[in-house]
This record gives C-alpha cells, sequence and structure tokens, in this order.
C-alpha cells in the first residue's frame, strides 16, 4: 500500500520564476492538505482540497494556489518566488469525516530552495 | 487564532523518560495530535487525544486537559532512534486542518 508520495524531491529555483509540486495521496484517502515547513519550524497551513475544491486555506498569499484532480493527487502552484519561499513542501493526505479529525499522512515533502 | 507552545529543545540520556509538553490557546478544538519528526524525513503520526486523559501506545504516552489548554507526550526507555522533533498541533473546527507548534528537538544521549 503507497503511502503519499511528492514529486520531486528536490527542486532549485530563481527569483520570479514559478514552480509546481506534485502530490499522490495515501490510497482511500480523499483530502489533500499543503504545508509549508521552514528550516527548524513546525509545518505552517497552505490549503487544503475535497472534493477537488480549495476547502480551506491557511495565511498565504495568492501566489499560492492548487488543484486537485479526479484521481485525489494533487498539485501545488507558486508564481513569482521569493527568496523567502525557500522551505520544505509537505503534503498530508487523509479521510474527511464528520465530527472529528483523522490523523494526516505525510509525504517525505519536496525541498525548494529559490535563489 | 492559534497560539500553541512548546519547548523548543530538550535533552535526556538514554533508558530515561522525558515528557514534552504542549500548551494551546485555539477558538476551536477538535482533538491534538502528536508527530514526530526525523530530520529530512516526513512527520509521523504518534498519538491523537479528544478527549481528557491518558493515552498509552507502547512506550508513548500522550495526556490532555482541555480545561487547560494542555497535553503533554511521555517517551519511557528512551532509545537513540528517539532523537528526533515532535510536534503537538491541534484540530479546530475545519476537519483535518491541523495548526502545529513549533516543535520541540529531543536529543538523546548515551
Amino acid at each position: 500500500d503507497a503511502g503519499v508520495t511528492q514529486s520531486p524531491t528536490h527542486l532549485i529555483k530563481t527569483r520570479g520564476q514559478q514552480v509546481t509540486l506534485r502530490c499522490s495521496p495515501k490510497s482511500g484517502h480523499d483530502t489533500v492538505s499543503w504545508y509549508q515547513q521552514a528550516l527548524g519550524q513546525g509545518p505552517q497551513f497552505i490549503f487544503q482540497y475535497y472534493e477537488e475544491e480549495e476547502r480551506q486555506r491557511g495565511n498565504f498569499p495568492d501566489r499560492f494556489s492548487g488543484h486537485q484532480f479526479p484521481n485525489y493527487s494533487s498539485e501545488l502552484n507558486v508564481n513569482a518566488l521569493l527568496l523567502g519561499d525557500s522551505a520544505l513542501y509537505l503534503c498530508a493526505s487523509s479521510l474527511l469525516r464528520p465530527g472529528g479529525d483523522s490523523p494526516l499522512h505525510f509525504g517525505n515533502g519536496t525541498r525548494l530552495t529559490v535563489t | 487564532g492559534q497560539n500553541i507552545d512548546q519547548p523548543t529543545e530538550m535533552t535526556a540520556t538514554e533508558g530515561a523518560i522525558v515528557q514534552i509538553n504542549c500548551t494551546y490557546q485555539t477558538s476551536g478544538f477538535n482533538g491534538l495530535f502528536w508527530y514526530q519528526q526525523h530530520a529530512g524525513e516526513a512527520p509521523t503520526f504518534l498519538s491523537y487525544n479528544v478527549l481528557d486523559g491518558l493515552e498509552e501506545k507502547g512506550r508513548f504516552s500522550s495526556f490532555l486537559s482541555r480545561s487547560k489548554g494542555y497535553s503533554y507526550l511521555l517517551l519511557k526507555e528512551l532509545q537513540m532512534k528517539d532523537s528526533a522533533s515532535y510536534l503537538c498541533a491541534v484540530g479546530g473546527n475545519a476537519g483535518n486542518m491541523l495548526t502545529f507548534g513549533g516543535g520541540t528537538r529531543l536529543m538523546v544521549k548515551p
């Protein structure tokens, strides 16, 4: 049973460029969330996708956008990259259920470096 | 808003017991999670508390007091492989949307 997979594992971009990160959720999961983790910090919530729509969004600018496909996989796009966007981007999948939370299963992340 | 506090670093000796505390102030609460994250790796789920009390799972236990906005993770019989960051996270009302603390980096020494 494959867990959450992310690609690429590492990426180097220049300021002003655009980047797309990809995520395939754990089998059976229907919800994908994206987190940004700066070095030595906890993950910060970017947004969550369910049924191909953005369900919740954290405090991130519109330069961060995403998409969820019918097979539940997801993409994170970041436009006009800034040096401060350098971080580990984590994708987490889960099964949405009413009345409570279920554990997030994380991928190994994409390490983005902006120069 | 959400505010979650945990110590930045802790050091303990192999074979000992360590308690990692987490306090939170949140606008909504739907449970508290603990995750372990080794350097360069993904966070992995350790425990979930939604009701007050202690949840025990092998060498790891987690405690929650909702009235005090307080949780702790207890690690017994520490092993070198337990050296990692431990993340406290609170679920709000939105469903599977977690707010994480900054993490506690635990170093286990021989």
